[in-house]
């Protein structure tokens, strides 16, 4: 079975904390992405990656970085939490090939009190 | 700009009922895919289809059909026969055209929440 892995389903942190959600992938993929997913929004791209430490900025990447040191593990970063930022992420991975369907995690539910 | 709009927020039907969750997108491109997703509430969200925009057949998978129209820009799913089981947030997604590399970045519209009630 396939697998992407975030490795908290729910998390609580304060203002001003650093935070990092992290996410492993066991298909070697060549894509990964972070999407935020709200109410009436639907999910938006945070960043993406298609190759170990290359990143690309999605539609909303302003208070986030990313890290991808190895194939397999795709990390988000929080560099300042903000409540704004409460919401619930997504990790997933792709082939790479062009078009190909997306894996996804499970989610993270991340509450900045 | 590429966008998917998905007009209902929520559905609501009887088990065995049919149910057809509307999807209408824009782009500029000729290539193009279309996708359904299925968000049950565990949270992870499950792949359904995958359509390019040269294949306008329809598409029939057990109890799933997909109905891919370019003269409409739609691309609408009917659930036959519902069950409770079928209860989740459906989401349907335009892939952009290759670029310098594949990057298969998805651009979601709003979701569709189903409920199915015994």
């Amino acid at each position: 079975d396939v697998k992407v892995t975030q490795s908290s389903r729910y998390l609580v942190k304060r203002t001003g904390e650093k935070v990092f959600l992290e996410c492993v992938q066991d298909m070697d993929h060549e894509n990964m992405f972070w999407y935020r997913q709200d109410p009436g929004l639907g999910l938006r791209l945070i960043y993406f990656s298609y190759d170990v430490k290359m990143k690309e900025k999605g539609d909303i990447p302003e208070g986030y970085s990313v890290s991808r040191e190895k194939k397999e593990r795709f990390s988000l970063i929080l560099e300042s939490a903000s409540t704004n930022q409460t919401s619930m992420y997504l990790c997933a991975s792709s082939l790479g090939q062009g078009n190909t369907e997306a894996f996804f995690g499970q989610g993270t539910r991340l509450t900045v009190v | 700009a590429q966008k998917v709009t998905q007009a209902q927020t929520e559905i609501s039907v009887v088990e065995k009922e049919d149910v057809t969750l509307d999807c209408v997108y824009e782009t500029r491109d000729t290539t193009y895919y279309l996708f359904w997703y299925k968000q049950p509430p565990s949270g992870e969200l499950v792949f359904l289809i995958r359509r390019n925009s040269f294949d306008e057949q329809n598409e029939i998978s057990g109890r799933y059909s997909w109905n891919f129209q370019k003269s409409t820009s739609s691309f609408n799913f009917t659930i036959t026969a519902s069950q409770v089981v079928d209860s989740a947030v459906y989401f349907c997604a335009l892939s952009e055209a290759p670029g310098s590399y594949n990057t298969d970045k998805l651009i979601f519209g709003t979701g569709t929440r189903l409920q199915v009630f015994p």
